[in-house]
């Protein structure tokens, strides 16, 4: 079953926070976060572990909370540059193959 | 390095008729996927490749068939294209394969309408 995503669309000023939710209605084992720009591919912004394990990108900071079967992704001061549409993918104790939220569309004005 | 190319960038079908979309990788990848995405969906696994020689069905296989020719491609046909198989296509590798924690880098899609 696909994991939720919310807010669905957010707008922000240049140098506001945003927080971005995933939620799973099963056990999960890793979350991936992507951010997608108008017309081209998902790129890789982080995974979560089960367990605690992360890898990914500096500037971007996410927590886990295997409990709630949740993710949430931090995006602090942010740049016109995170514009885009961010997506979470998960992974469950039965299964590793990915499977998708719906995304959460991001807009930053100056 | 081009990393995941995929070919063609756009297509247009009637319906029935049948193509195959080529996707290849540089990276030594053992893991190769392909996707589609429709609005307000997200991604959706159609087959995956977890190593040379083997295919598995993903979420929505239906319509669809996919070879792996070898470690460096992975192509999807469509053997008798309906106007519902219009989407975005997505292939994407991976290095593991097997395990959670892979990341996985996609190429810039194919942009398919059935008419």
């Amino acid at each position: 079953q696909q994991p939720v995503q919310s807010p669905q669309a957010v707008i922000l000023r240049e140098g506001e926070d945003a927080v971005i939710n995933c939620s799973s209605s099963k056990a999960l084992y890793s979350v991936h976060w992507y951010r997608q720009k108008h017309g081209e591919a998902p790129v890789f912004l982080m995974i979560l572990l089960k367990g605690g394990e992360q890898k990914g990108h500096e500037k971007i900071s996410a927590s886990f909370n295997e409990k709630k079967q949740q993710s949430s992704l931090y995006l602090t001061a942010s740049q016109l540059s995170y514009s885009g549409t961010y997506f979470c993918g998960v992974g469950t104790d039965s299964n590793y193959q990915l499977i998708w939220g719906a995304g959460t569309k991001l807009i930053i004005k100056p | 390095n081009a990393g995941v190319t995929q070919t063609p960038k756009f297509q247009v079908l009637k319906t029935g008729q049948s193509m195959t979309l080529q996707c290849a990788q540089d990276m030594n990848h053992n893991s190769m996927y392909w996707y589609r995405q429709d609005p307000g969906m997200g991604l959706r696994l159609i087959y995956y490749s977890a190593s040379e020689g083997t295919t598995d069905k993903g979420e929505v296989p239906n319509g669809y068939n996919v070879s792996r020719l070898n470690k460096r491609e992975f192509s999807l046909r469509l053997e008798s294209a309906a106007p519902s198989q219009t989407s975005v296509y997505f292939c994407a590798s991976s290095e593991g394969g097997t395990t959670h924690g892979d990341t996985q880098y996609f190429g810039p899609g194919t942009r398919l309408t059935v008419l």
